[in-house]
């Protein structure tokens, strides 16, 4: 059964980082793209970014971009996402999913001073 | 980004009732669709994948259909368990995307 498991939410002031961290097990990590999806509370779910299975390609939505880095560490099979310059408007669930269904249980950022 | 418009926002219908969402995209998808319930406090549950598969441990009465463009969500005889929002995804690149959720009721 293919398993991911976030970590590292928490809350953290306007301007600050934080790195969450998605492990993953019960597939051949390399060979999936993994994508950061996103929920603020009583919204839908927005993209935020995803990284091609070798690491090699990643792209990022627009209110992300230049502040958040996807990558992965496919020895470890563990999936990452540095937040920085983080807003109040980051303040959401973060979940790490696989484009074909697969979820994690996600982890909550809350941006406040 | 192919963009995906769900409808309706939202529904209300009685126990037992047949609920139809619906979900197009914004260019050709083929089936590489799925459909999810999500309850509060809880992750996507996949219902349906490739558009018209029932995921393993589905109930029968949820099921998919379309292709291209167009796509069907159908829960038939509205159970209350199944009050929650659903969402369609496409994942034919790897900018998956989202409908903007449907939140179904019982009247």
């Amino acid at each position: 059964e293919v398993q991911l498991l976030e970590s590292g939410g928490g809350l953290v002031q306007p301007g600050g980082s934080l790195r969450l961290s998605c492990a993953a097990s019960g597939l051949t990590f390399n060979t999936y793209a993994l994508t950061w999806v996103r929920q603020a509370a009583g919204k839908g779910l927005e993209w935020v970014s995803v990284i091609t299975g070798s690491g090699g390609s990643s792209y990022y939505a627009a209110s992300v971009k230049g502040r958040f880095t996807i990558s992965r560490d496919n020895s470890k099979n563990t999936l990452y996402l540095q937040m920085n310059s983080l807003r109040a408007e980051d303040t959401a669930v973060y979940y790490c999913m696989i484009g074909e269904g697969v979820w994690g249980q996600g982890t909550t950022v809350t941006v406040s001073s | 980004d192919i963009q995906m418009t769900q409808s309706p926002s939202s529904l209300s219908a009685s126990v037992g009732d047949r609920v139809t969402i619906t979900c197009q995209a914004s260019q050709d998808i083929t089936n590489y669709l799925n459909w999810y319930q999500q309850k509060p406090g809880k992750a996507p549950k996949l219902l349906i994948y490739d558009a018209s598969n029932l995921e393993t441990g589905v109930p029968s009465r949820f099921s998919g259909s379309g292709s291209g463009t167009d796509f069907t969500f159908t829960i038939n005889s509205l159970q209350p368990e199944d009050i929650a929002t659903y969402y369609c995804q496409q994942y034919e690149n790897l900018l998956v995307t989202f409908g903007g959720g449907t939140k179904v009721e019982i009247k």
